[in-house]
């Protein structure tokens, strides 16, 4: 299967543990996203990559929320500290560099729940 | 800021009845207009897009049309399968990259 994969598929943590998620592109993919769904809403846009470059942070990020691309290839978000509000579907998504055409690939999600 | 609003949901409908869902979008500038759907147990995936007024996006029976005077993109399908079931959402593109701004979904279930 070529497509994106993420893991772990869920994660169930205490509050104030920290928790960390993987995300392996298509591998021709340069450009890699991360989204936040909570229940009942659309996904929201956290961050992206640029090959190992991240060229952009929301303001949905907060401090305690970090992402790496370091060999432009897979990507790690890590939770510190987390919050019962923290509680929801990570994706990963996944696009070519060349095109900028909206059209992302994404991955099943990593959902996460906070007790 | 950008913001994307669709119909709420579930809609429930026979196999073979016709298939609506609104969207409507603000947008500073001329965003382009999608709609990606989700199958049960499945990652998002581009169903149809629209880069410009007038366009109309199409795929697997769907169709939506950018309406630039009206703002919306809504989603149209002549007859739904019982396979069509899934959660549809409308999204827009703004600045660089790739990064979308989606509306909340809407769930489609369709019935024999």
């Amino acid at each position: 299967d070529t497509g994106v994969s993420q893991d772990p598929r869920h994660k169930i943590t205490k509050r104030g543990q920290n928790v960390t998620f993987r995300c392996d592109p298509i591998s021709e993919h340069n450009r890699l996203y991360w989204y936040r769904q909570t229940l009942g809403q659309g996904p929201e846009f956290l961050t992206y990559f640029q090959n190992e470059a991240q060229l952009e942070k929301s303001r949905l990020l907060s401090d305690r929320f970090s992402a790496e691309r370091p060999k432009g290839s897979f990507s790690t978000l890590e939770i510190q500290r987390t919050e019962q509000g923290d509680s929801a579907m990570y994706l990963c998504a996944s696009s070519p560099e060349a095109t900028n055409t909206g059209e992302l690939f994404f991955g099943e999600g990593s959902r996460l729940t906070v007790l | 800021g950008n913001s994307v609003t669709q119909m709420e949901g579930p809609v429930t409908l026979s196999e073979e009845a016709f298939l609506t869902i609104n969207c409507t979008y603000t947008a500073t500038g001329y965003p382009s207009l999608f709609w990606y759907v989700q199958y049960p147990g499945e990652g998002l995936q581009l169903l149809l897009k629209a880069t410009k007024a007038d366009d109309k996006g199409s795929n697997k029976g769907f169709e939506a049309t950018y309406r630039k005077e009206t703002t919306s993109f809504h989603l149209e399908k002549g007859s739904v399968q019982v396979s069509d079931s899934a959660v549809y959402f409308c999204a827009l593109k703004w600045g660089g990259g790739n990064k979308l701004t989606f509306g909340t979904g809407t769930q489609l279930k369709v019935e024999l």
